[in-house]
């Protein structure tokens, strides 16, 4: 089956601009969160969503969001770019949250702030 | 403190001989599950293999296996018969308790490479 599939792979902005990134979980899966990577920083958790609902969130500001919809596809959105936000956004898709193995990673958004 | 802890920052290996990955974790937590990830130079995160607070063997998938020391809170990720398209990152994460949440916390990596 198709594996987790975040649009776009790629994408260079300016400060101040606002992005939306899409992530499709695994068919089934209905369970995705987020999670940046910076060089600095590592992999940084952002949030999780389930069933339409933010279940956690993690310690970014409000300047990032997101949402999921009835077939579980989440968007996440930055507003007010910062050069900072450049990094590797990536999404992961479960069954249910907190449950086994089955936990597994698109192949993430590139974005660039200039 | 650092829940979790790589300590190799590069790891180089002979092709076909096996290497050891380091990682240690941090949690009061009862129940908790660790990952071991892949990622090469594309950035997709892979999975490779899983173990549960309470499974009592220790994890294999085909080349990998990860040696679950649960008393010392070590979780070291051992592949075997390495191979070239093995060279990438490797983080090791956790997902703690049962908060219903797929929240993993990850080290900083390995990254390891595989030379001819």
């Amino acid at each position: 089956k198709a594996g987790v599939t975040q649009t776009p792979r790629y994408l260079i902005k300016t400060r101040g601009q606002q992005v939306t990134l899409s992530c499709s979980p695994i068919s089934g899966h209905r369970s995705v969160s987020w999670y940046q990577q910076t060089p600095g920083q590592g992999l940084q958790f952002l949030f999780e969503y389930f069933s339409e609902t933010q279940r956690n969130k993690g310690n970014f500001p409000g300047r990032f969001s997101g949402r999921q919809f009835s077939n579980s596809r989440s968007e996440m959105n930055v507003s007010t770019l910062e050069l900072g936000d450049s990094a590797l956004y990536l999404c992961a898709s479960s069954l249910n949250p907190g449950q086994g193995k089955e936990l597994f990673f698109g192949e993430g958004s590139r974005l660039t702030v200039l | 403190a650092q829940k979790i802890t790589q300590t190799q920052p590069g790891m180089f290996v002979q092709e076909k001989e096996a290497v050891t990955l380091d990682c240690t974790y941090d949690t009061s937590d009862q129940s908790y599950g660790l990952f071991w990830y892949k990622q090469p130079s594309s950035g997709e995160m892979i999975f490779l293999i899983y173990q549960g607070s309470y499974d009592e063997q220790n994890a294999t998938e085909g080349r990998y296996s990860l040696n679950f020391q649960k008393a010392r809170k070590s979780a070291n990720l051992v592949i075997s018969a390495s191979q070239l398209g093995d060279s990438a990152m490797y983080f090791c994460a956790m997902r703690e308790g049962f908060s219903g949440y797929s929240t993993l916390t990850f080290g900083k990596g390995t990254m390891l490479l595989v030379s001819p």
